[in-house]
């Protein structure tokens, strides 16, 4: 299977402590965005990579949360101190350089905040 | 201020009729339009797609259509299988030109439902 993949699927935190998604996409894909998305909305835009730059970042982005994409391959996405509003799908997707408007989003984690 | 705007909330549709799914932007910066499908518990899946420089484009039973002066496209699946029963979610981007973002703003989706 060569589609976007994220780790983990499922997770289940308490209030406070710190969390890392990992995202893995298509591999020949140059560009790669983190969205989330609540129940009953749409995913909502939080940041993008081109390579390995951070060329964009959401308002929904608070100083909680960091995002890296090292090597212009996988990406993580941290969340610090969580609280019971990140209770969330975290979705990531990659675009090609050809046709960079298209996303292909990964499975997603789902995180809850107990 | 919601930027893309999907207003009907749920579709019921028989087995082989044809649905249509409406979507309506504000942003006028937006230049390429895309459709996903969601099943529960999984990310979207890329279903179709048009750029601002064209006002239909078809995939098999799937025909999406711009209206740039009315700001709405809409997904037409014909005919409908029981199988296309899902949350449709209407998406919009500013960087098919290059000049403008790739970010995509959603909708907040359509639960389609056919019925057999």
């Amino acid at each position: 299977d060569t589609g976007v993949s994220q780790d983990p699927r499922h997770k289940i935190t308490k209030r406070g402590q710190n969390v890392t998604f990992r995202c893995d996409p298509i591999s020949e894909h140059n560009r790669l965005y983190w969205y989330r998305q609540t129940l009953g909305q749409g995913p909502e835009f939080l940041t993008y990579f081109q390579n390995e730059a951070q060329l964009e970042k959401s308002r929904l982005l608070s100083d909680r949360f960091s995002a890296e994409r090292p090597k212009g391959s996988f990406s993580t996405l941290e969340i610090q101190r969580t609280e019971q509003g990140d209770s969330a799908m975290y979705l990531c997707a990659s675009s090609s350089p050809l046709r960079g408007t298209e996303a292909f989003f990964g499975q997603g984690t789902r995180l809850t905040v107990v | 201020d919601q930027q893309v705007k999907q207003n009907s909330p749920s579709l019921s549709v028989q087995e082989g009729r044809i649905s249509i799914l409406n979507c309506d932007y504000t942003n006028s910066m937006f230049d390429y339009f895309l459709w996903y499908k969601k099943y529960p518990a999984e990310g979207p899946t890329f279903l179709i797609s048009i750029s601002s420089i064209k006002d239909k484009n078809e995939d098999g039973r799937f025909t999406v259509f711009l209206n740039k002066s009315a700001k709405h496209l809409s997904l037409h699946i014909v005919p409908s299988q029981p199988g296309d029963s899902a949350v449709y979610f209407c998406a919009a981007s500013a960087g098919y030109s290059g000049a403008g973002s790739y970010q995509l703003t959603f909708g907040k989706g359509t639960k389609l439902s056919v019925i057999p």
